[in-house]
């Protein structure tokens, strides 16, 4: 089966830095999404994209958080200055078409000291 | 709203018993969907159902839905050791894939 990949799977970072989270989605997928998971929290959705342009977003994803689709193949989330309570666990997903099945990534695991 | 929400929030079988799993959830809805995880790991997609179904089947998963009651079950028959993990729903109000997730069953399996 096709997977989403994220890197990396862990990453420790300092309060107020710039974290950016990668992910590269099922190659022939058009709509590619972020969401977290707090540890013991539910999982929460952040953002959607396509057409390379935000589709929505959540009350989550302020100015600090961006994403990009820099090529054919990653979709990343940028964290400008991270905070405390930015640590959590990231997942992207993607899925070919509205109304498809969706498929996440590991997700990677961002931990702010 | 507190979409999604899963009873029993924890729940521990003997191997070979069935496990059922419950969540309620608020608005309406394109479709429901469960999900897997493992401890600290990532989100394992199990089944969608979308909201003019009733029932659906894969494997040993059996899910219901019940749109009247905003509510559906998901069943694990013969359960396995290998089926502890904690288990989510997710509803989809728009099909647009904002997804909205309860908190979870965490399901153990004694050997």
């Amino acid at each position: 089966e096709p997977e989403v990949t994220q890197t990396p799977s862990h990453q420790v970072t300092q309060m107020g830095q710039e974290v950016i989270l990668r992910c590269v989605p099922i190659s022939n997928h058009l709509y590619f999404y972020w969401y977290r998971q707090i540890l013991g929290q539910k999982v929460e959705f952040l953002v959607s994209f396509y057409n390379n342009e935000i589709s929505e977003k959540s009350e989550i994803f302020d100015d600090q958080f961006s994403v990009e689709r820099p090529d054919g193949s990653n979709f990343t989330l940028k964290i400008r200055s991270t905070k405390l309570e930015d640590s959590a666990m990231y997942f992207c997903a993607s899925r070919e078409s509205s109304g498809g099945r969706g498929f996440f990534g590991p997700g990677t695991r961002l931990t702010v000291l | 709203s507190q979409q999604g929400e899963e009873d029993p929030q924890a729940l521990s079988i003997q191997e070979g018993e069935n496990a059922t799993m419950n969540c309620s959830y608020k608005t309406s809805i394109n479709n429901l969907q469960w999900y897997r995880q493992n401890s600290g790991r990532g989100l394992v997609h199990l089944i969608l159902i979308r909201s003019n179904e009733r029932e659906k089947h894969s494997g040993r998963l059996r899910v219901t839905l019940d749109t009247s009651k905003k509510s559906s079950s998901l069943l694990i028959t013969a359960s396995r050791a290998a089926d502890t993990a904690s288990y989510f729903c997710a509803t989809d109000p728009d099909s647009n894939y904002q997804l909205i997730w309860g908190a979870g069953t965490k399901l153990i399996i004694k050997p």
